[in-house]
């Protein structure tokens, strides 16, 4: 049973670098999936941030991508993300999940989401 | 403002159906043909409820149904249930992106 669990720092600072993880149990990362990133502001609905092939190749939000930087780890078995220049605007709970099937087609699983806050 | 169109909110009460559209505002979506709907409840993780417009995923009620005309998806929710009141998102993607709709919250009256 594939389990997605993400984790990082629930607060980071304006103008600094938000890291995260997702650590992936019961499936191997370099297997032929996709996987993505997800956020929710708090009481707003889902944005898709970006998703990552288990080759490396990676699809943006436009606007994020100036920003963003996603990575797989399959050593660690782990996805990461790197938002830089974070704004308030950016407080969010961050989801990883698994593209189902082909391409950037249906999220499943999820994990359980992080909080983020930017705040100094 | 996304490019998935969906109505605010939807109620309705139980045992009713009720049904939640997602329409396409761009022509960018060339494999809306995948719109996939996932059901949130508060504090939790989406669930993904519907695949490539009427694939209903494992373990969910028969209940939950999709289809699509035109550039229009559709969830539809018979026999409404008080559990059922949560917020409802579809999702989509281009060859280079993806979006979700903008979300609909149901009520269970």
């Amino acid at each position: 049973q594939v389990q997605l669990q993400e984790s990082g720092p629930g607060l980071v600072k304006p103008s600094e670098t938000l890291s995260l993880t997702c650590d992936v149990s019961g499936h191997s990362i370099s297997l032929p999936y996709y996987w993505g990133w997800i956020r929710q502001s708090p009481g707003k609905g889902l944005e898709w941030i970006g998703s990552i092939y288990w080759t490396g190749i990676t699809y943006y939000n436009e606007s994020l991508r100036s920003r963003l930087s996603l990575s797989v780890d399959t050593s660690k078995n782990q996805l990461s993300l790197r938002l830089a220049s974070v704004v308030a605007a950016d407080s969010a709970i961050y989801f990883c999940a698994r593209h189902v099937g082909a391409f950037l087609t249906s999220f499943d699983p999820w994990g359980p989401g992080i909080l983020v806050t930017v705040s100094s | 403002q996304s490019a998935l169109s969906q109505p605010a909110s939807v109620s309705g009460s139980p045992g009713q159906t009720i049904i939640i559209s997602c329409t396409e505002t761009s022509n960018d979506f060339g494999h809306f043909e995948s719109v996939s709907w996932y059901q949130q409840y508060p504090g939790k993780a989406p669930k993904l409820l519907i695949s490539h417009v009427t694939t209903r995923i494992s373990g969910v009620p028969d209940r939950f149904s999709g289809s699509k005309a035109g550039e229009t998806a559709f969830l539809t929710i018979s026999g409404l249930r008080a559990d059922d009141e949560a917020a409802y998102y579809c999702y989509s993607f281009t060859n280079t992106a993806s979006v979700f709709g903008s979300g609909t919250t149901v009520t269970v009256l």
